[in-house]
């Protein structure tokens, strides 16, 4: 199995301030296909996960532009350019390159 | 307005069943590939199984931990999607949430609100 490791594990923030995830995946995600599939979910407290990015750096419909998403291979990296309240929560990566898909173990934001 | 509503959860006690539901609406739900994931209390998300469109003929797979206890599968025409359960453990007990794959890799989306099963004596 694939195994997908997120750093920090928590990430005090300031706001207006900007913050960076960092996951990194024990194998590369570049599929068969030439595509890499790697996503970011945002789960707020007491909220099912909601998809932020996909295919590492696409914006998902109605994700706000202070998100971003970068990477290749084995290194990806979540960015949010100016932290607002609404962004606390935990940030989980994904990849469905290989089955079983995998998460990352989640990292907190928090204000 | 896309959505899925998950129902069936419970208490249930080990070596027990429960059949989960998912209902799906504001999509052409036959068209898509869905999943089960779920996520114990305070900890992570964990996927649980895949079933394929009619396309793919309906294939499924399943993580390691639930397989051969589990079961995934859809009704199109009730655009609904099921998980039976048997065989429960204690460590089966999390929020199991139903989501729809959009393929090809375009991630989850929508995640329903999830069901809580909670397997204990």
């Amino acid at each position: 199995d694939i195994v997908m490791t997120q750093t920090p594990l928590s990430s005090p923030v300031t706001l207006g301030q900007p913050a960076s995830i960092s996951c990194r995946s024990s194998q590369s995600l570049v599929h068969s296909d030439g595509n890499t599939y790697l996503s970011w979910l945002q789960q707020r407290p007491g909220q099912p996960p909601r998809l932020l990015i996909y295919k590492v750096s696409n914006r998902f419909s109605g994700v706000p532009d202070r998100f971003s998403g970068s990477g290749a291979g084995t290194d990806f990296t979540l960015k949010i350019s100016r932290v607002e309240a609404e962004d606390v929560g935990i940030y989980y990566c994904t990849q469905a390159t290989q089955l079983p898909l995998t998460f990352g173990g989640g990292t907190k934001v928090e204000i | 307005e896309v959505q899925l509503v998950e129902s069936g959860g419970g208490l249930v006690q080990p070596g027990g069943s429960l059949k989960l539901s998912c209902a799906a609406s504001g999509f052409t739900f036959s068209d898509h590939y869905m999943d089960w994931v779920r996520q114990a209390p305070g900890k992570g998300l964990e996927w649980v199984a895949r079933v394929r469109n009619k396309t793919k003929r309906y294939t499924t797979d399943y993580a390691a931990s639930v397989k051969g206890r589990f079961t995934i599968s859809r009704d199109d025409s009730k655009t609904s999607l099921y998980l039976q359960m048997n065989s429960l453990k204690a460590e089966d007990t999390a929020v199991y949430f139903c989501t729809r794959y959009i393929s090809p890799g375009r991630g989850f989306d929508p995640w329903g609100q999830g069901t809580l099963v909670t397997v204990s004596s």
